[in-house]
């Protein structure tokens, strides 16, 4: 299958705690996009990369999470001291670099902080 | 206002039947609409893209863009209990790179 990837699949931690996330995307696709959705809402944008690049963020991100897309393949994304408001949905996506390419999702990564 | 508007629903449509989606926005310089089908605890799946003002069928699927009066919609056609499902409405703009969704519209097709 060679469609977009996403580890772990669920992700259960402790208020305080870090975590990381990995989406490897489809790949021949430049673009890379992490999204979070909670129950009821829409996804919601977080940051993206073209390539290695970051290069847009959600004024919403806060200094907590961070992505890297070291070599413009695999991405991760950390959030460090989580918070129960953390929990979430974190999906991936990927597309080409045209401007009307449309995302492609991965399964998501769940998770819960308790 | 938000950059997506959908009615959240739930809208039940018997089986055989057609569903109607609707959404609207608000920039508009927004450049290309999609629309992703949601299963309960699934990732979004993409089933329609319409870039230009007017119809595109695909299958079961209409997609309708009205650039001038900002809005786009769904018709599936010979609704099946299978398309019971959250549908997302989704767009980018000229400002940004990313795609703005809205918050769904829920759709139960009863057998």
């Amino acid at each position: 299958d060679t469609g977009v990837s996403q580890d772990p699949r669920h992700k259960i931690t402790k208020r305080g705690q870090n975590v990381t996330f990995r989406c490897d995307p489809i790949s021949e696709h430049n673009r890379l996009y992490w999204y979070r959705q909670t129950l009821g809402q829409g996804p919601e944008f977080l940051t993206y990369f073209q390539n290695e690049a970051q290069l847009e963020k959600s004024r919403l991100l806060s200094d907590r999470f961070s992505a890297e897309r070291p070599k413009g393949s695999f991405s991760t994304l950390e959030i460090q001291r989580t918070e129960q408001g953390d929990s979430a949905m974190y999906l991936c996506a990927s597309s080409l670099q045209q401007g009307n390419s449309p995302l492609h999702f991965g399964n998501g990564t769940r998770l819960t902080v308790t | 206002q938000k950059e997506v508007e959908q009615n959240s629903g739930p809208l039940s449509v018997p089986e055989g039947a057609i569903a109607s989606l609707n959404c609207t926005y608000s920039d508009r310089v927004s450049q290309s609409f999609f629309w992703y089908r949601q299963y309960s605890g699934k990732s979004p799946e993409l089933i329609m893209s319409i870039y230009s003002n007017g119809d595109k069928e695909d299958g079961r699927f209409t997609a309708q863009l009205n650039k001038a009066s900002q809005y786009v919609s769904l018709l599936i056609r010979d609704s099946q209990p299978s398309d019971s499902a959250t549908y997302l409405c989704a767009l980018t703009s000229r400002r940004a790179n990313n795609l703005f969704f809205g918050t769904g519209t829920r759709l139960t097709v009863i057998p």
